[in-house]
């Protein structure tokens, strides 16, 4: 079946920092991409939709001066979280679809700021 | 809002228990619905689906029953193995939000020999 790569799957960075994470699909050409983040104990929850080569849409209540999210190809989503913080610690996961619009997802990453 | 709400976890089991994963919805449409699981260190996958009342979605033994008159999509299996320890995830789609799901919380299960 497709799959989409995440990477990293684990980061750990100081108060301030920016963290990049990188949605690769391998073997499909993803149209969309949806980021998604989930706190402990709470729903995984949409943070926004990238089509590629066009701007992000974001969901309502989610910064996107702080969570940038660059589409620039057919297999590459990622999310930059600018000057991250504690309260920015999250699990983050992203899919991706195809024209046929099944989704497909990554494995997540665990950010934890400190 | 639209919202899903499943039970919490953990749920550890013996192998060959019958599991059972309640989960319930809220929407303002007629949502189609999902069960996605997760293994450790890999995605989320597309376990089963329903898209409307009364369809019975199924796999790889699992089962879920689309029930609108109660609002819920819960997950059973009969006879669960260790393979089976994953988190589960309900989701929902409106029809007009393509690709756009709403999820639960996930459940943690353990199933032990």
């Amino acid at each position: 079946g497709a799959v989409v790569s995440q990477h990293p799957s684990r980061v750990i960075c100081k108060s301030g920092t920016s963290v990049k994470i990188e949605c690769r699909s391998l073997d499909f050409q993803a149209t969309t991409m949806f980021w998604y983040r989930q706190f402990p104990k709470q729903s995984l929850m949409l943070m926004a939709t990238s089509n590629e080569g066009s701007k992000a849409t974001y969901e309502q209540g989610v910064e996107k001066d702080k969570f940038l999210i660059n589409h620039a190809s057919l297999t590459l989503s990622t999310l930059t979280v600018t000057s991250a913080h504690p309260e920015d610690s999250s699990f983050y996961i992203c899919s991706a679809s195809g024209t046929d619009e099944k989704l497909f997802f990554g494995s997540g990453t665990q950010l934890s700021v400190l | 809002g639209d919202s899903v709400t499943q039970m919490e976890g953990p749920v550890t089991l013996s192998e060959e228990a019958f599991l059972t994963i309640n989960c319930t919805y809220t929407a303002t449409g007629y949502p189609s619905l999902f069960w996605y699981v997760q293994y450790p260190g890999e995605g989320l996958q597309l376990l089963l689906k329903a898209t409307k009342a009364d369809d019975k979605g199924s796999n790889k033994g699992f089962e879920a029953t689309y029930r609108k008159e109660t609002t819920s999509f819960h997950l059973e299996k009969g006879s669960v193995q260790v393979s089976d320890s994953a988190v589960y995830f309900c989701a929902l789609k409106l029809t007009d939000s393509w690709g756009k799901l709403q999820f639960g919380a996930g459940t943690q299960v353990v199933v032990t020999p």
